[in-house]
């Protein structure tokens, strides 16, 4: 089965420093977004991206956030300045946007990000 | 107001037995659809059912359920023969069908224990 997949699992950075996640979503999926989960807390929507621009963004998802896709594969969320109310799990989620077993989001398998 | 809510914040089960874990939903979109995700404590997010507005019968997805009560906006998910690897939380989420690009929104989570 197709996955989506993201790197690093786990980083840890300094306070203020900034952080790239990187995420490879399903090859034919046109829809990407970034999820965030603060630890015991539910899943959050910060940013959907389609057609090589930004579909949609949550007010989490302010100027020290930004996503792009640098070439035909990767899908990256960047986090300038972080701050320890940042840790979370960011997750990668890819959707093919078209009926049937379509109607799936799938999600990657997360990245931890502590910031200490 | 919250668009999904999941009111157990945690469910034990017997290993064996039948499990219902409650979701409900608040939309005045006449196309939407409702998921379940599993969260184990690995992290990761696995999709488990899908089930649309228009959909005319309960999706079923091997042991797993969708009891879905279109007038009562409730799609409850029902593990049948539980297994100690059901241990996990879960999470019930919707798509609306006027939100073009997909995003999904998230209930608080159930955290499920299955006894031996």
């Amino acid at each position: 089965e197709p996955e989506v997949t993201q790197t690093p699992s786990h980083q840890v950075t300094q306070m203020g420093q900034e952080v790239i996640l990187r995420c490879v979503p399903i090859s034919n999926h046109l829809y990407f977004y970034w999820y965030r989960q603060i630890l015991g807390q539910k899943v959050e929507f910060l940013v959907s991206f389609y057609n090589n621009e930004i579909s949609e963004k949550s007010e989490i998802f302010d100027d020290q956030f930004s996503v792009e896709r640098p070439d035909g594969s990767n899908f990256t969320l960047k986090i300038r300045s972080t701050k320890l109310e940042d840790s979370a799990m960011y997750f990668c989620a890819s959707w093919e946007a078209q009926g049937g077993p379509g109607n799936t989001i799938y999600f990657g398998e997360g990245s931890w990000l502590t910031v200490v | 107001a919250q668009k999904i809510t999941q009111t157990q914040p945690g469910m034990f089960v017997q290993e064996k037995e039948a499990v219902t874990l409650d979701c409900t939903y608040d939309t005045s979109d006449p196309s939407y659809g409702l998921f379940w995700y599993k969260q184990p404590s690995s992290g990761e997010m696995i999709f488990l059912i899908y089930q649309g507005s228009y959909d005319q019968q309960n999706a079923t997805e091997g042991r797993y359920s969708l009891n879905f009560q279109k007038a009562r906006k409730s799609a409850n998910l029902v593990i049948s023969a539980s297994q100690l690897g059901d241990s996990a939380m879960y999470f019930c989420a919707m798509r609306e069908g006027n939100n073009q690009g997909g995003k999904l929104i998230f209930g608080q989570g159930t955290e499920l224990s299955v006894k031996p």
